[in-house]
């Protein structure tokens, strides 16, 4: 699918390094996320957009800084990472945050993800 | 807040149907029951999601029983492809509408 783009694909940089990883969806949609998944462990929900604004923020580190200058584009601004960091960042979007009535939820479309190796 | 639980991993051969069952005896009157398929090094892919009884589409069926404490996930006449980790979800109960992915089932497709 096509639906959600994510550049790069893969990443490798050091500790001392600023990066930043991209995210597009052409859907339409409202409503982004971050994900990070680490080896062999279920996926993290990082951080939710909804019309641009943050609405969660799972706890994460400040070394991970998202922006979402409008509801098409999502970025991870990433510095003085750790080894641990290490993991595939997956981007999402649905039409909306918090869906329908009740506990109905937006599907959500995931884009490739981007590979980072924190050296 | 609603957890699921669901067994690591299946095997199953080419052909054949194939039940996961998934566990979320904490669930919210109002909430749905979602499932997501992932390939490796790939994003999940929605699959079905379902409120109760029986829900079908192209690609699976979803039971859920009156009580709703657990939901199985029906994949009929699997092939290679379908190998992959599949995910039930239910909504956190706290109004924020956050999605809480498990460790998912790791379904492994013999020829």
């Amino acid at each position: 699918e096509t639906g959600v783009t994510q550049t790069p694909r893969h990443l490798v940089m050091g500790m001392t390094n600023k990066k930043s990883l991209k995210c597009e969806q052409h859907l339409g949609h409202n409503a982004m996320y971050w994900y990070k998944q680490s080896a062999k462990k279920p996926l993290e929900l990082m951080f939710v957009y909804s019309l641009e604004e943050r609405v969660e923020n799972n706890s994460v580190p400040s070394r991970f800084s998202p922006e979402c200058p409008n509801s098409s584009h999502l970025f991870l601004h990433l510095h003085t990472l750790q080894p641990e960091d290490s993991a595939l960042y997956l981007c999402a979007s649905s039409q909306d945050w918090g869906g329908g009535v009740g506990g109905y939820i937006d599907t959500q479309y995931f884009g490739p993800g981007t590979r980072l190796t924190v050296l | 807040l609603a957890k699921t639980t669901q067994p690591i991993s299946m095997d199953s051969y080419e052909g054949q149907e194939v039940n996961i069952t998934c566990s979320h005896n904490n669930i919210a009157t109002n909430d749905y029951i979602t499932w997501y398929q992932q390939f490796p090094s790939q994003g999940p892919r929605f699959i079905i999601q379902g409120y109760k009884t029986k829900v079908t589409n192209e690609v699976a069926s979803l039971f859920i029983p009156a009580d709703r404490k657990s939901s199985t996930l029906s994949l009929p006449r699997v092939s290679l492809s379908d190998t992959a980790v599949y995910y039930c979800l239910v909504a956190l109960d706290t109004g924020r509408r956050a999605l809480t992915f498990g460790s998912g089932t790791r379904l492994q497709v013999q020829p």
